[in-house]
């Protein structure tokens, strides 16, 4: 089975702090995609990266960036210069070829980050 | 182009009621998944809708049921509420169902309270 762990549940920093959260992830496929979705307070979960078990590249978007690491599994992501509006809660997910009763996405349990002014 | 939509946005029921909700995915998206949210078991996956057909269930009990009509929209129906179904019930819509290669768009989901 599938599985996907973000150990930090809950994160709080100072506004303009540079944060983390980890996601680590186990699958058997040799083909798997990970994502990583925001959840507002609002509850829509917004997507915000996709990547392949092919493309370990890092990506940077602005203040946020994505460190793929298949050697440990992890695909950690990077808020730089925090700002208020960046508190949600933000899932980690792993989409294999077929999910099975687990489905298209994986999601862990996600890590709450607040961000105060 | 509108979002993926979903009505009720808020519910109410008394336990051993039955609910139906209903989500209309991106115009378009022929593939439409619902997942269940709760505090204790985060986010678990319902199941999975294209063309009509179910293609994968998650690991609930009977009572949670669903359907995917020509147009793409969806619904899902509970019987016999349970106090423990009391979660965000959110909607996801994508082109297909490949596997990672179209990321899933969720509507803005609706939040269940048996009571």
């Amino acid at each position: 089975a599938q599985k996907v762990t973000q150990a930090q549940t809950e994160i709080s920093v100072v506004e303009k702090e540079d944060v983390t959260l980890d996601c680590v992830y186990e699958t058997r496929d040799t083909t798997y995609y990970l994502f990583w979705y925001k959840q507002p307070p609002s509850g829509e979960l917004v997507f915000l990266i996709r990547r392949n078990s092919f493309d370990e590249q890092n990506e940077i978007s602005g203040r946020y960036s994505w460190n793929f690491q298949k050697s440990t599994s992890s695909f950690n992501f990077t808020i730089t210069a925090s700002q208020v509006v960046d508190s949600a809660v933000y899932f980690c997910a792993l989409s294999v070829n077929y999910g099975g009763s687990q489905g298209n996405l994986i999601f862990g349990k996600g890590t709450k980050l607040s961000v105060k002014p | 182009k509108a979002g993926v939509t979903q009505t009720p946005r808020y519910l109410i029921k008394t336990r051993g009621q039955q609910v139906t909700l209903s989500c209309s995915p991106i115009s378009g998206h022929r593939s439409v998944s619902w997942y269940q949210q709760t505090p204790g078991q985060g986010l678990q996956f319902l199941f999975e809708y294209f063309s009509e057909t179910q293609r994968n269930k998650g690991n609930f009990p009977g009572r949670f049921s669903g359907r995917q009509f020509s147009n793409s929209r969806s619904e899902m129906n509970v019987s016999t509420l349970e106090l423990g179904d009391s979660a965000l019930y959110l909607c996801a819509s994508s082109p297909k169902p490949d596997r990672g290669t179209y990321e899933q768009y969720f509507g803005p989901g609706t939040r269940l309270t048996v009571t």
